[in-house]
């Protein structure tokens, strides 16, 4: 079966400091990754997407970079963190090709703070 | 562009009582895809169920339910004889049948659902 692991689960950084979370994903192959950001108040944001290693989408501006350097390794970066960047971090990925592509199976979220 | 509109922000309920959590969307085209998503104080979403525009028959697993009404445009989630388990914030979401993925998924804002022992 697949699964799909995220870390760190808690991060609290100061303003300026870099950032690192990493997911990967088992039991599965060429999997469509996700990076979602929900902020306070619940919605969810698509950050970054990628369909294969070394392609990444990226969806909205911001102070952030994703990376897929192998296929089932999906990192979200960023050199110098902004107050704003406070948020919960979740990572996705989904089947590609087939009709489940767009079924959604998310890891268990990395809650950044920002100080 | 499709919007997913979850009107209700809070529900409380008393265990054991039964609650509904409405979701509207809006899109212009006639295929498409309709999620829930459920998310507990854990942080991780899980997924619940997804219904194409053409399956309007409405769905029951176990204490949950799904009435699909395309006629006005609603695709509401009913929890019978709730539980202090069924406690999280619940997603409605949409995607047009012909997306290859799930990039263009649009989730509505969430309901959190607070079931009280």
């Amino acid at each position: 079966s697949q699964t799909i692991h995220q870390w760190p689960a808690t991060l609290v950084q100061p303003v300026g400091s870099p950032l690192s979370l990493e997911c990967t994903v088992e039991g599965t192959s060429n999997p469509n990754l996700y990076w979602y950001r929900q902020a306070a108040g619940r919605g969810l944001q698509l950050l970054f997407y990628s369909v294969g290693i070394g392609q990444i989408s990226s969806e909205v501006p911001q102070n952030l970079s994703a990376s897929r350097p192998q296929d089932r390794q999906f990192i979200l970066s960023s050199k110098k963190l902004l107050l704003s960047d406070s948020g919960f971090y979740l990572c996705a990925w989904s089947k590609r090709g087939s009709t489940g592509a767009n079924v959604l199976t998310f890891g268990a979220g990395s809650r950044l703070t920002v100080l | 562009a499709q919007k997913v509109t979850q009107a209700q922000t809070e529900i409380s309920v008393v265990e054991k009582e039964d609650v509904t959590l409405d979701c509207v969307y809006e899109t212009r085209d006639t295929t498409y895809y309709l999620f829930w998503y459920k998310q507990p104080p854990s942080g991780e979403l899980v997924f619940l169920i997804r219904r194409n525009s053409f399956d309007e028959q409405n769905e029951i697993s176990g204490r949950y339910s799904w009435n699909f009404q395309k006629s006005t445009s609603s695709f509401n989630f009913t929890i019978t004889a709730s539980q202090v388990v069924d406690s999280a914030v619940y997603f409605c979401a949409l995607i047009l049948l012909s997306s290859g993925s799930a990039r263009q998924l649009t989730f509505g804002s969430g309901t959190q659902l607070t079931v009280l022992p």
